[in-house]
């Protein structure tokens, strides 16, 4: 199956940028979407397919994508974007039956 | 705007089915993609599977002998049943939608914990 690998923290005083990578085999062949976590509550899309922000998303939020590595970077961070985010692609194998999506193994943003 | 919300039991048995709906308000169950994705408590998000128009169905491989997921006959519904659970299976449920068969799920439920305990 196929592997996500975040790392499992990033720090990130308050008007810096933070990088969150997402490494995977050939990845930059995937579509990844990034998804923002605050305690207790459902998840939010904030990038589809690699680097389209949805509606009311921010655009300090952006994303990129090649090679092994997508990467979601957040811009002037700010104190409200303290949050676990997981990268996800849909692993398609050409058996249509067996494609399914693979989450990433989170990281958690601190503000410091 | 979509919205969803999860429903059924808190609480399930090992070795029984646990069971949940989803209810459906602002579009119509026919289009678009649902899916079910879990959260075992202070793990990663995991994808059980999807169900769209035609009652067709894609399912985590992993989880794929123990799930069936089906679309209700009325109420915009859909569900998830995921049989022979164990303590493993605990985790918060989330139902979750996304307009393409490869798309990121853009509204999601608030998520139903369940525990899985004699």
């Amino acid at each position: 199956s196929y592997v996500l690998t975040q790392p499992p923290s990033v720090s990130v005083a308050p008007g810096k940028t933070a990088r969150i990578t997402c490494g995977g085999n050939d990845i930059g062949r995937k579509s990844v979407h990034w998804y923002q976590q605050k305690p207790g509550q459902a998840p939010v899309l904030v990038i589809n397919y690699d680097t389209d922000r949805p509606s009311g998303i921010p655009e300090r939020f952006s994303g990129s994508n090649s090679g092994n590595t997508a990467t979601l970077t957040i811009s002037r961070v700010e104190a409200g974007d303290e949050a676990d985010y997981y990268c996800q692609v849909w692993d398609s194998s050409g058996d249509r039956s067996g494609d399914h999506y693979v989450f990433g193994t989170g990281t958690k943003v601190t503000v410091l | 705007q979509v919205q969803l919300q999860e429903s059924g039991p808190g609480l399930v048995k090992p070795s029984e089915t646990l069971s949940l709906t989803c209810t459906v308000s602002g579009a119509s169950i026919h289009s678009y993609y649902w899916s079910w994705i879990r959260q075992p408590p202070g793990k990663r998000l995991e994808w059980i599977g999807y169900i769209y128009y035609g009652g067709n169905t894609n399912y985590n491989p992993s989880l794929k002998s123990r799930v069936t997921m089906s679309i209700g006959t009325s109420n915009n519904q859909f569900s998830l049943n995921l049989r022979s659970v164990t303590a493993a299976d605990t985790a918060v449920y989330f139902c979750a939608t996304g307009p393409g068969y490869s798309s990121g799920h853009d509204s999601w439920g608030r998520g139903t914990l369940v525990t899985v305990s004699s």
